[in-house]
């Protein structure tokens, strides 16, 4: 079965740091492209960072450049999202998604979530 | 940036009722399109992908359609269960964008 697994979520300061983990299992990591996508409470959906299946490319909106960095570790088939320079705004579920094909492709599979807050 | 525009943002329904949401793209996408459930407290699931194939295990009461700029999801008799908000997301170029969400309540 195929599963993603979100952690790392929690309360961090205005312009804190936070690391996210996705555990991915039941697929072959390296040959999917993934992504991070987040909601906002009572908001819709943004995606928020890609990577391709090798880690060669990595793509991301105007919103979280330079502040959000998206890695891989295919030994580990884990993904990451570092979130440096946080702002309030940055406030949500991030959801951790494995997209059908490499390196585009829809989102087939979700994780369940993990909830970032950024408060003082 | 593609802009993608949902219409209505609040539908009220009936069981057995048919039901469409519209999504419109700034700009064509041809027909990478995706249609995702979502229900409270619960992540996104996909139903659609390219713009009209049915993702394998969902009921076959949902269809979508189009290319282009302009695509419908229809729904083709309203169950208890599909009482949730849909999103379309198109992944033809990045970045990623979705609508901003098509709320089906109970009528």
């Amino acid at each position: 079965e195929v599963q993603l697994l979100e952690s790392g979520g929690g309360l961090v300061l205005p312009g804190g740091s936070l690391r996210l983990s996705c555990a991915a299992s039941g697929f072959t990591f390296s040959s999917y492209a993934m992504s991070w996508v987040r909601q906002a409470p009572g908001k819709g959906l943004e995606w928020v960072s890609a990577m391709s299946g090798s880690g060669d490319n990595t793509y991301y909106p105007d919103s979280v450049k330079g502040r959000f960095t998206i890695s891989r570790d295919n030994s580990k088939n884990t993904l990451y999202l570092q979130m440096n320079s946080l702002r309030a705004e940055d406030t949500a579920v991030y959801y951790c998604a494995k997209q059908d094909w490499n390196p585009g492709g829809y989102m087939d599979v979700w994780g369940k979530g993990t909830t970032v807050t950024v408060s003082s | 940036d593609i802009q993608m525009t949902q219409s209505p943002s609040t539908l009220s329904a009936s069981v057995g009722d048919r039901v469409s949401i519209t999504c419109r793209a700034s700009q064509s996408i041809s027909r990478w399109l995706a249609w995702y459930q979502q229900k409270p407290g619960k992540a996104p699931k996909v139903l659609i992908y390219k713009a009209s194939s049915l993702e394998s295990g969902v009921p076959s009461r949902f269809s979508g359609s189009g290319s282009g700029t302009e695509f419908t999801l229809t729904i083709s008799s309203l169950q208890p269960d599909d009482f949730a908000t849909y999103y379309c997301q198109q992944y033809n170029s990045y970045p990623w964008t979705f609508g901003q969400g098509t709320k089906v309540e109970i009528k």
